[in-house]
């Protein structure tokens, strides 16, 4: 079965620094889709990022950049010029390409705060 | 547009009682999903539509959970006999069809806090 882990529960950055929410997955799968979500406290989950598998360029979206390293099964999420806009919390989660069902595997989270 | 829209935003149920929560899906998307998000975790998958199939429904925690869309567009979900456990936010999500851009992308309403007592 596939699993998605998010390792930091909680991570600060400084208004205008740069910051990195790691994710790993664990998949048998070749082909397959990851994404960020966002979810302020309104909770309206939000997409801040997508990677399809089978590309290999790095998706990048303004200030959101990912490192996806499909060896290492690993997936993290930058944010440049951090804005206090961006505190919430952060979900990695994974999607097989080619599937009966379209379900999302999500991981635990990790909890944005930005430092003014 | 509008999003997927989801209501009540908030319903209180006394331990026992039945809720029926309601998703409005974004015009046009033929899948919709129902996920489960406890206090401090990441949403989980409950059952999935397409149209107004359910084509998997292996998220369900209990035969008191039962997920309908009989005409393809609005689904409920219903919670029989509701105990404590049963306490979390309930996320709707749809997605557009396979042949649109973008159709793997799933598009989140605002969810439903049940609170059961």
């Amino acid at each position: 079965a596939q699993t998605v882990t998010q390792s930091q529960p909680e991570m600060s950055v400084q208004e205008a620094e740069t910051v990195t929410l790691s994710c790993t997955y664990d998949t048998s799968e070749s082909d397959y889709y990851l994404f960020w979500y966002k979810q302020p406290p309104s909770r309206q989950m939000i997409l801040v990022i997508r990677q399809e598998a089978y590309k290999q360029q790095n998706a990048t979206e303004n200030r959101f950049s990912v490192n996806f390293q499909k060896a290492a099964k690993s997936f993290s999420l930058k944010i440049s010029d951090s804005q206090l806009g961006d505190a919430a919390m952060y979900f990695c989660a994974y999607r097989m390409l080619n599937s009966g069902t379209y379900k999302y595997i999500f991981g635990t989270g990790t909890r944005l705060k930005v430092l003014a | 547009g509008a999003g997927v829209s989801q209501s009540p935003r908030y319903k209180v149920a006394k331990r026992g009682q039945d809720v029926a929560l309601r998703c409005d899906p974004i015009s046009g998307h033929v899948s919709l999903f129902w996920y489960q998000q406890a206090l401090g975790q990441g949403p989980e998958f409950l059952t999935y539509f397409q149209n107004e199939a359910q084509l998997d429904k292996s998220g369900l925690p209990s035969d008191r959970f039962f997920a309908e869309r009989p005409e393809g567009s609005v689904s409920t979900l219903k919670i029989q006999r509701t105990q404590q456990e049963d306490s979390a936010v309930y996320l709707c999500a749809s997605s557009p069809p396979s042949n649109w851009y973008s159709s793997y992308e799933q598009y989140f309403g605002p969810g439903t806090r049940l609170t059961v007592t």
